[in-house]
């Protein structure tokens, strides 16, 4: 299995301004995923991140709002940059690992004002 | 393309009640099947799994079984309680695709 820490778990911002989301996986993962679950609604997947490589967006999400850093196997950030308050969700950083079994984060509940 | 149909919810219940959340799949190949659940103000946890036909996954209670027949994987609970109040997610993987594909999620209520 694999443990995985978010950090901050929710943050109220001020629209216009940027938030740093950090995942930190307890094991070396190739993959890492971001994703977004905004208010009653189920889980929809931003973007890919790859170690090495820029990471691969999802339709709809573009790098310029969605940021993502991917410095090593075991961390990478999502930055909701420009926020509006339809940018208020919970945002989950997720890995797969063993027989493709995925673990999530406890997630970052973002509420911009 | 790839996806997971759920069951609409709310779906509220007495305690002790039977429960079934329906969950069919559209997949190519031969995905992995999962079960996660959410509770109020938390993240994500996985309930049950199954990686292939006929398999049985089961937690807490909970079972679902892998129907390659019919593309499904309901979700089933003999005598549910108050706190298995949640909302539950029906998902898969494909096999080499690392990427969940996520249904739209079933709220429960459990009344006292």
């Amino acid at each position: 299995s694999a443990v995985i820490s978010q950090k901050p778990s929710r943050d109220i911002c001020q629209r216009g301004t940027s938030l740093t989301i950090q995942c930190q996986v307890d094991s070396q993962v190739t993959m890492m995923f971001w994703y977004r679950q905004q208010p009653g609604q189920s889980l929809t997947l931003i973007a890919t991140a790859n170690q090495g490589s820029e990471a691969t967006y999802e339709s709809g999400f573009v790098i310029d709002k969605f940021p993502i850093s991917r410095p090593n196997l075991t961390f990478s950030t999502l930055t909701v940059s420009n926020m509006s308050p339809e940018d208020s969700s919970i945002y989950l950083c997720s890995v797969v690992g063993g027989l493709t079994e995925a673990f999530f984060g406890q997630g970052t509940r973002l509420t911009v004002v | 393309g790839n996806s997971v149909t759920q069951m609409e919810g709310p779906v509220t219940l007495s305690e002790e009640a039977f429960l079934t959340i329906n969950c069919t799949y559209t997949a190519t190949g031969y995905p992995s099947l999962f079960w996660y659940v959410q509770y109020p103000g938390e993240g994500l946890q996985l309930l049950l799994k199954a990686t292939k036909a006929d398999d049985k996954g089961s937690n807490k209670g909970f079972e679902a079984t892998y129907r390659k027949e019919t593309t499904s994987f309901h979700l089933e609970k003999g005598s549910v309680q108050v706190s298995d109040s949640a909302v539950y997610f029906c998902a898969l993987i494909l096999t080499g695709g690392f990427k969940t594909i996520f249904g739209a999620g079933t709220r429960l209520f459990v009344k006292a």
